[in-house]
């Protein structure tokens, strides 16, 4: 069975200061895996998706996720923090495979502030 | 172009009622999947359509829920003799065929609150 695992609850940073959000998966074939936002009152938005393709995606808003098969990881980083991405962010493995349900394991969250 | 709609935004009832909550996919979309956003259990799956069948009801929590699809497009969830446990956000979500890998595009949801 799939599942994630996202190492931290809350993470605190500076305006401008580098992000870093990490995520552990667990997989009995390759996964997809997928990053996504939550803004307060607001729906999921998809910020980047691996597919088995290049290892290092890149997504919307300057994040970007590397794929690391011997580590089991998928973080997702971003250079420098704009206020604008206080938010909670998800990482999610698809359950599926084979042609079987395309349905999303969510990991708990890590949301994210960020401090002027 | 119009993305995932779902109504009523917001939802309060009493326990015991019935409630219904519906959602509106991408045009085109032939996947659509319903998943719930609660404090104590996060965001869970409930269940998939592929057209109109459900191949995937795995996630529904309890009979008094159920869902349909007609026409390949609308969908409702509905909830039997609601409890407070229902209390959650209801999201919808479709994809375009719904391929292992596919992006699925989530609407606003519904906060349900049963009183």
């Amino acid at each position: 069975a799939q599942s994630v695992t996202q190492l931290d609850s809350h993470v605190s940073v500076s305006e401008g200061t580098p992000v870093l959000l990490r995520c552990n998966y667990s997989s009995s074939y390759s996964p997809s895996l997928f990053w996504y936002v939550q803004h307060p009152n607001k729906g999921l938005q998809l910020l980047l998706k691996y597919t088995s393709a290049a290892t290092l995606v890149k997504g919307i808003n300057g994040f970007e996720a590397e794929f690391k098969k011997s580590e089991t990881s998928f973080h997702l980083t971003k250079p420098s923090a704009h206020m604008s991405d206080a938010a909670e962010y998800f990482c999610v493995v698809s359950g599926g495979y084979g042609g079987a349900t395309n349905k999303l394991i969510f990991g708990t969250g890590t949301l994210l502030a960020v401090q002027p | 172009g119009a993305g995932v709609s779902q109504s009523p935004s917001n939802k309060v009832t009493e326990k015991g009622k019935d409630v219904e909550l519906r959602c509106d996919p991408i045009s085109g979309h032939t996947a659509l999947y319903w998943y719930r956003q609660s404090l104590g259990q996060g965001l869970e799956f409930l269940i998939y359509f592929q057209g109109n069948s459900a191949p995937d009801k795995s996630g529904l929590p309890s009979d008094r829920f159920s869902a349909e699809r007609t026409g390949g497009s609308v969908s409702t969830l509905t909830i039997q003799r609601t409890q407070q446990e229902d209390s959650a956000v209801y999201l919808c979500a479709s994809s375009g065929a719904g391929l292992v890998g596919d992006t699925q595009y989530f609407g606003p949801g519904t906060r349900l609150t049963v009183l």
